[in-house]
């Protein structure tokens, strides 16, 4: 099956600076990615939708500014956290869909992120 | 807007018993999909199985088969013979097909499976 890896796979990091979480497809070409976080058990919250080439759509509440996205190809999207704080610390999942494929969303094994 | 919703936080099964987790939606869409996912303790999200509103036969995968009654707008999954290896966090999911494929996640069932 299609492969989505995640980088870093854990993070943490001091208040107030900046991290970044790639998300790769490996084996296939994926024009959008989705980005979700999840607190402790608790469901996937949905992010932004982030398009090859364009600017990402994100889903209400999430701030933009903060949670800046980058889709610059067809394998590979970044979720900068700017300026994190303490509340920022969660598990970030990326996923992709398949550009030749149809139903399927692959899933990244997820970036646990800890802000200090 | 479309909704999905997961009633059960928490299950217990019996190991080699069935159990049904459920899930309603709510959407106005025509097209649409729904999903199940499982996610152990390790945090990757597993795609278990998939029914299209379409599709007329409720989908099976192996031991895992989708209860889908369109009517209820229902879509419980049926895990048959449960292991103990199937412990972990469940979550279905719905796709409209008009809003930009996003996928939107129920609140999550913890199945616990005893020995």
């Amino acid at each position: 099956g299609a492969v989505v890896s995640q980088h870093p796979s854990w993070v943490i990091c001091k208040s107030g600076t900046s991290v970044k979480i790639e998300c790769r497809s490996l084996d296939f070409q994926a024009t959008t990615m989705f980005w979700y976080r999840q607190f402790p058990k608790q469901s996937l919250m949905l992010m932004a939708t982030s398009n090859e080439g364009s600017k990402a759509t994100y889903e209400q509440g999430v701030e933009k500014d903060k949670f800046l996205i980058n889709h610059a190809s067809l394998t590979l999207s970044t979720l900068t956290v700017t300026s994190a704080h303490p509340e920022d610390s969660s598990f970030y999942i990326c996923s992709a869909r398949d550009l030749a494929g149809d139903h399927e969303q692959y899933f990244g094994p997820g970036t646990r992120l800890t802000v200090t | 807007a479309q909704k999905i919703t997961q009633t059960q936080p928490g299950m217990f099964v019996q190991e080699k018993e069935a159990v049904t987790l459920d899930c309603t939606y709510d959407t106005s869409d025509q097209s649409y999909g729904l999903f199940w996912y499982k996610q152990p303790s390790s945090g990757e999200m597993i795609f278990l199985i998939y029914q299209g509103s379409y599709d007329e036969q409720n989908a099976t995968e192996g031991r895992y088969s989708l209860n889908f009654q369109k009517a209820r707008k229902s879509a419980n999954l049926v895990i048959s013979a449960s292991q103990l290896g199937d412990s972990a966090m469940y979550f279905c999911a719905m796709r409209e097909y008009s809003n930009t494929g996003k996928l939107i996640f129920g609140q999550g069932t913890t199945l616990q499976v005893k020995p």
